[in-house]
C-alpha cells in the first residue's frame, strides 16, 4: 500500500557496516511491524512497535538488531555490523491498532550485504 | 510454536480455471485470517480477510474458513495470467502478532 513509506528501497552495505531502514506508517496508524523475507521464503515477524514502545521483539535476533519508533519521525530498524546472512527484503507494515486489523505493507527495503 | 502451513507449490492452472489455495494453522486461538498476494520483487498486498466460519466472496475471490479443522482456503475463479503470484496466508494469533505462511506460488497458464 502506497501509504506506508519505506526508504531506502535498495541498500547495499559492506560486511561490518551499519544498515538503517526507515518506515513511515500510514496516516492515522500508530502500530508498526517489521518483517524479514529471505529469497523464496515467507515473511518472518521481527518486531512490533507502538509509538515510543517496543511491544513484541520476539522475532528479532538478540544481537546487532534494534528497532525504535520515536514520538516524532519514522520507525527505524537498525542492523549493526551486517553480515551476508542479513541480505533480505525487510518489510514494514502498519495498522491503526494492534487487534484484529489488517496490516498494510510498505514497498520494502532490499538489503544486500557484499 | 504457532505456525501457519501452506503448500509451497508451484500450483499451475490453465487460464479460466479455478485455483484453490489451502492453508492450515496450529493455534486454535487464532481469530482472524488474511490472504495476501505478492508479485515477485514486490510487497504483499492484502486481498481478503475472513473472521468467521464459512465463505466470504469478493469478486473472483472466495475465502473459506473452518475453525474446527483449522483450515483456511482461497479460491480464485476464472484465473487470469495476472493472478500469477505468491499467495501468503496469515493468521492473527493474538498477542499483537500475525503469523505468515511461507506462501504458495501460483502460475496461471495462458
Amino acid at each position: 500500500n502506497a501509504g506506508v513509506m519505506q526508504n531506502p528501497r535498495h541498500l547495499v552495505r559492506r560486511r561490518g557496516q551499519e544498515a538503517r531502514l526507515r518506515c513511515s506508517p500510514m496516516k492515522g496508524h500508530s502500530h508498526v511491524y517489521w518483517y524479514r523475507q529471505l529469497p523464496e521464503e515467507g515473511l518472518k515477524f521481527m518486531v512490533y512497535l507502538q509509538k515510543e514502545n517496543i511491544i513484541d521483539e520476539s522475532g528479532m535476533p538478540k544481537e546487532r538488531f534494534s528497532a525504535e519508533f520515536p514520538k516524532e519521525g519514522p520507525s527505524i530498524l537498525r542492523i549493526q555490523q551486517v553480515v551476508r546472512g542479513d541480505s533480505a527484503a525487510y518489510f514494514c507494515a502498519s495498522s491503526p491498532d494492534g487487534t484484529n486489523t489488517e496490516a498494510f505493507f510498505g514497498q520494502g527495503t532490499r538489503l544486500t550485504v557484499v | 510454536q504457532k505456525e501457519v502451513e501452506q503448500n509451497s507449490g508451484p500450483l499451475s492452472v490453465p487460464e479460466g480455471a479455478i485455483a484453490s489455495l489451502n492453508c492450515t494453522y496450529s493455534d486454535r486461538g487464532s481469530q482472524s485470517f488474511f490472504w495476501y498476494r505478492q508479485y515477485s520483487g514486490k510487497s504483499p498486498e492484502l486481498i481478503m480477510s475472513i473472521y468467521s466460519n464459512g465463505d466470504k466472496e469478493d469478486g473472483r475471490f472466495t475465502a473459506q474458513l473452518n475453525k474446527a479443522s483449522q483450515y483456511v482456503s482461497l479460491l480464485i475463479r476464472d484465473s487470469q495470467p495476472s493472478d500469477s503470484a505468491t499467495y501468503l496466508c496469515a493468521a492473527y494469533t493474538g498477542g499483537f502478532k500475525t503469523i505468515f505462511g511461507a506462501g504458495t506460488r501460483l502460475f496461471v497458464k495462458a
